[in-house]
C-alpha cells in the first residue's frame, strides 16, 4: 500500500510567522504533490516536484515555497504566513500506471493563521 | 485550463435511496478517476476509468467513461451512512503526462437517518 504521511493534523500560526509543512512518503515515488482545498473551491495544486531538488509551479504558487532535499520528504513552506493561507493542505505522490498517474494523498493539516 | 464541473454541488438523501453525480468538462479525457473525502481526511481513490463508454464497479458504486470522453458518471446505490463525504472527480492535467490531476469542485453528499 501506498503511504503519504503528513506530520501535523492541525496547526495553529500567527500572521507573519514561517510555517513548514511536511510530508514523507514510504516508497521511492519521484512526483510529490501539494494541494490545497477550500470549501466551494475544491482542491487547487500549489506545487510539484519531479525529483530531489527539483520543483514547478503549480496554480497557485503565491505565497508559497517548496523543498525537495530528499526523495522521499517534500515540505510546504509559508515564509510569512496570512490569514487567507488558513486552509487544508493536502500532500500527494503520484503513481504511474495504465492510462496515466493517479494520486494517493496524506491525510491532510488543517492550518489556522489568527 | 482544463476545468471539471461537478454536479449537484450537495446531495441530501435518505439512507437507502440510490445517489448519481457527474463531471463534465470542455475538454477530452482520455482517463476520468473518481476520489472520496471522507470527513478530515484526504481523498481516497474509488475507481479509475480509461476507455470512452467503459463501465466500472466497485462494490455499490459504479462510474461510466462518457463515450464523448468529456463526461463521467458516478451512481452509488442503496446509500448507507458512511458514503457521506465529498466525492471528486479528476482527470490528468493537459492529456496525461506527470503533472497531476485537474479536480471538479466535488459533491457533498449528506445522508439523513
Amino acid at each position: 500500500d501506498v503511504k503519504v504521511t503528513q506530520s501535523s493534523r492541525y496547526l495553529v500560526k500567527r500572521t507573519g510567522e514561517k510555517v513548514f509543512l511536511e510530508c514523507v512518503q514510504d516508497m521511492d515515488h519521484e512526483n510529490m504533490f501539494w494541494y490545497r482545498q477550500d470549501p466551494g473551491l475544491g482542491l487547487r495544486l500549489i506545487y510539484f516536484s519531479y525529483d530531489v531538488k527539483m520543483k514547478e509551479k503549480g496554480d497557485i504558487p503565491e505565497g508559497y515555497s517548496v523543498s525537495r532535499e530528499k526523495k522521499e520528504r517534500f515540505s510546504l513552506i509559508l515564509e510569512s504566513a496570512s490569514t487567507n493561507q488558513t486552509s487544508m493542505y493536502l500532500c500527494a505522490i503520484g503513481v504511474a500506471g495504465q492510462g496515466g498517474e493517479k494520486l494517493f494523498f496524506g491525510s491532510g493539516t488543517q492550518l489556522s493563521v489568527l | 485550463g482544463q476545468q471539471l464541473n461537478q454536479s449537484p454541488q450537495s446531495m441530501f438523501i435518505q439512507e437507502g435511496e440510490d445517489v448519481s453525480m457527474n463531471c463534465t468538462s470542455s475538454s477530452i479525457f482520455n482517463t476520468w478517476l473518481w476520489y472520496k473525502q471522507d470527513p478530515g481526511e484526504g481523498p481516497v481513490l474509488l475507481i479509475a476509468l480509461y476507455k470512452a463508454g467503459e463501465l466500472t464497479s466497485n462494490g455499490r458504486l459504479t462510474a461510466q467513461f462518457g463515450i464523448t470522453r468529456k463526461d463521467s458518471f458516478l451512481n452509488i446505490s442503496a446509500s448507507i451512512p458512511s458514503d457521506v463525504g465529498i466525492y471528486f472527480c479528476a482527470g490528468p492535467v493537459d492529456g496525461g503526462g506527470a503533472d497531476g490531476l485537474t479536480f471538479g469542485k466535488g459533491t457533498h453528499l449528506i445522508i439523513q437517518p
